[in-house]
């Protein structure tokens, strides 16, 4: 399985600011994916992270609110633009190994006063 | 999309007895099916996973079952530990995206 890291691991913001998170993996994989988890809830996929062209985002999320890079095989940023309470969550990434195996980093866990 | 039913949403079991979750899942095409185990504070850890051309498998102490016609499958935990108490999540997917139940709570009571 791959070793996947998350930067920051938690963070407490204002209203109005944004905020980037890293996803490290230790070897290349050809997917990844940028997951929301509100307190007490499940999983939601926001987007799939394509390296080389542009994030494909699920229904309900945009590009505006939810920028991605993906520069190279192993790493990933997610932004969460103008934030607002609602965003608070845990944003957790995660890569494809092998015949649709997903493995999830540790997740990053926001607060937005 | 595919829409997936996890029960219960809380369990509580003695020590050393079996724990037992379900889902249900929508889409016919779904072709994959792991689960999750999540602990406080860390993100969610793959404990088991199976395909849609095998009825069951195992790994020690933890079990799953599929049924394609009816559209189901099960965790199964046996001789359950304290370590064993965390949420539990079930996950369908066609085509790389996952789509995952709501969670159960597990608490195993010593």
């Amino acid at each position: 399985s791959a070793v996947i890291s998350q930067k920051p691991s938690r963070d407490i913001c204002q209203r109005g600011t944004s905020l980037t998170i890293q996803c490290q993996v230790d070897s290349q994989v050809t997917m990844m994916f940028w997951y929301r988890q509100q307190p007490g809830q499940s999983l939601t996929l926001i987007a799939t992270a394509n390296q080389g062209s542009e994030a494909t985002y699920e229904s309900g999320f945009v590009i505006d609110k939810f920028p991605i890079s993906r520069p190279n095989l192993t790493f990933s940023t997610l932004t969460v633009s103008n934030m607002s309470p609602e965003d608070s969550s845990i944003y957790l990434c995660s890569v494809e190994s092998n015949e649709e195996t997903q493995y999830f980093g540790p997740g990053t866990r926001l607060l937005v006063l | 999309g595919e829409n997936v039913e996890q029960h219960p949403s809380t369990l509580s079991v003695q020590e050393g007895d079996s724990a037992v979750i379900k889902c249900t899942y929508s889409d016919s095409a779904s072709n994959y099916f792991p689960w999750y185990k999540q602990e406080l504070g860390k993100g969610p850890q793959l404990i088991i996973d199976i395909r849609s051309n095998v009825g069951e498998k195992k790994d020690q102490r933890i079990a799953v079952t599929l049924n394609k016609t009816a559209k189901h499958f099960s965790l199964h935990i046996t001789e359950t530990q304290p370590e064993d108490s965390a949420v539990y999540f079930c996950a369908a997917s066609n085509d790389y995206k996952l789509s995952f139940g709501a969670g159960t709570t597990v608490t195993v009571r010593a």
